[in-house]
């Protein structure tokens, strides 16, 4: 198994593109997650998916949408990117035990 | 309103020593809480995680130590290695089928020769 996989593993935008930032895991699990991980802060919940066509906000959605059409794959969109967005990025899912979040490598993602 | 206090923030502890990570909460609805640990370039992977009815969860020289009554809960990392140098995150859950966890701010550990 593959695990949790995203793509890019960095990416440079200028102020308002968009773009998305791929997530997939082959372990079948329902839960999926985005997180921001900014220095200081720890990790805070953008978006959160508990199956395929439910998807809900975290603590800081604003700025990112999420849609989820199958259980593989939960991908996050930037429309309009902005310098408050430079972060590294973390797509995480869980099976049915829930404290149990199976990480991704990241994205680093900085918008001048 | 951070619902989770981490401290400190960084910690250096020389081979061999006790590296001690703390950490508070507020909602009294949590019910699980795991640490993460995360190295430089890398995605958090769960470490250890304990229940609110037991006091104490050790798992080789990782130990975690539950005071539901002061709302506080700590990592204990004994003789610790230069290996255990990464950031530790300790989390909170809630809720039966709550899959959110929420973070505290991470402390870097430093473990030195």
């Amino acid at each position: 198994n593959a695990g949790v996989t995203q793509t890019p593993k960095f990416q440079v935008l200028k102020t308002g593109q968009s773009m998305t930032l791929q997530c997939a895991q082959d372990m079948n699990h329902e839960y999926m997650s985005w997180y921001r991980q900014d220095p200081g802060m720890g990790l805070r919940l953008i978006h959160y998916s508990v199956g395929a066509g439910i998807t809900d906000q975290g603590e800081v959605p604003n700025g990112y949408n999420v849609s989820r059409s199958t259980t593989e794959d939960f991908p996050l969109r930037l429309l309009s990117a902005a310098p408050s967005q430079t972060s590294v990025y973390f797509c995480a899912s869980s099976s049915g035990v829930r404290h149990e979040q199976y990480f991704g490598p990241g994205t680093r993602l900085t918008v001048t | 309103q951070q619902q989770v206090k981490q401290s400190p923030q960084s910690l250096i502890v020389q081979k061999g020593g006790i590296s001690i990570i703390n950490c508070a909460y507020e909602n009294t609805a949590f019910d699980y809480f795991p640490w993460y640990q995360q190295f430089p370039g890398k995605g958090p992977a769960l470490l250890i995680a304990i229940r609110p009815d037991v006091s104490e969860k050790k798992e080789g020289r990782f130990t975690i130590s539950f005071n539901k009554s002061a709302k506080q809960f700590s990592l204990h990392i004994m003789d610790s290695q230069p290996g255990d140098s990464a950031t530790y995150f300790c989390a909170a859950s809630s809720g039966a089928g709550s899959y959110q966890l929420t973070f505290g701010k991470g402390t870097k550990l430093s473990v030195i020769p």
